[in-house]
């Protein structure tokens, strides 16, 4: 099973700066990796795919890069409306396996 | 426009069964697979499994392996989990997901049902 590692645990950024999450497989998965967007009490939302595409709905600030083992998504200038818990999920092989969550808050 | 309704929330003793249903709406029901998802209190998502619905080839994740078995009924365009030998730590929000074709992203999701397991 790919074991998908994401860094931060929580990440606390002032309105207006950037947040930069990091998310590690174990194992290449090339491109293959999805991010969502969790908020509390709402369904997840996909927000990238295929590693660097951005989902319908979701602003420019949100980009997101990387291939092989390493992915990296970044919002830039942070609004409240964007706290949430992201997550990065490999569909690359089964079972397939998401990380464990980035909490981003506003400082 | 693609649409997920999930059963309502259930609460089970530790050793019972669950059933889950998730009706979908709003494109061809066998030209999409279905995943299932769970998050239990205070923890991150938890991949559970998958159905191919047009073949009906299912995968689990080995940790559910024995105990989910997810189905669907074709005509009602509804995708089933089905969770047994429950145990306290199988409280959750269970979401079902459909992916962008048959095997990729979980691109729409239902609202999430939550599941109860307590003595």
């Amino acid at each position: 099973e790919i074991v998908m590692t994401q860094s931060p645990a929580t990440l606390s950024v002032s309105p207006g700066d950037t947040a930069t999450l990091s998310c590690r497989a174990s194992q290449s998965i090339t491109g293959k990796l999805a991010w969502y967007q969790h908020k509390p009490g709402q369904a997840p939302r996909l927000l990238i795919y295929d590693g660097s595409y951005r989902a319908t709905g979701f602003p420019p600030r949100f980009t997101a890069s990387g291939s092989g083992t390493e992915f990296v998504l970044t919002i830039s200038s942070l609004q409240a409306e964007d706290v949430a818990v992201y997550y990065c999920q490999q569909y690359s092989n089964w079972p397939r396996t998401f990380g464990q969550g980035t909490k981003v808050e506003i400082k | 426009q693609v649409q997920f309704v999930q059963s309502g929330a259930e609460v089970k003793k530790p050793g019972a069964s669950v059933t889950v249903s998730c009706k979908a709406s709003g494109y061809t029901f066998t030209e999409y697979a279905i995943h299932w998802v769970r998050q239990a209190p205070g923890q991150g998502l938890e991949w559970l499994g998958w159905i191919n619905t047009d073949t009906g080839k299912r995968k689990y994740s080995a940790k559910m392996q024995g105990r989910v078995t997810i189905t669907t009924d074709t005509s009602a365009t509804t995708a089933y989990m089905e969770l047994s030998s429950l145990r306290s730590e199988d409280t959750a929000v269970y979401y079902c997901a459909r992916d962008r074709e048959l095997d990729y992203y979980l691109l729409y999701w239902g609202q999430g049902t939550l599941v109860t397991v307590s003595s």
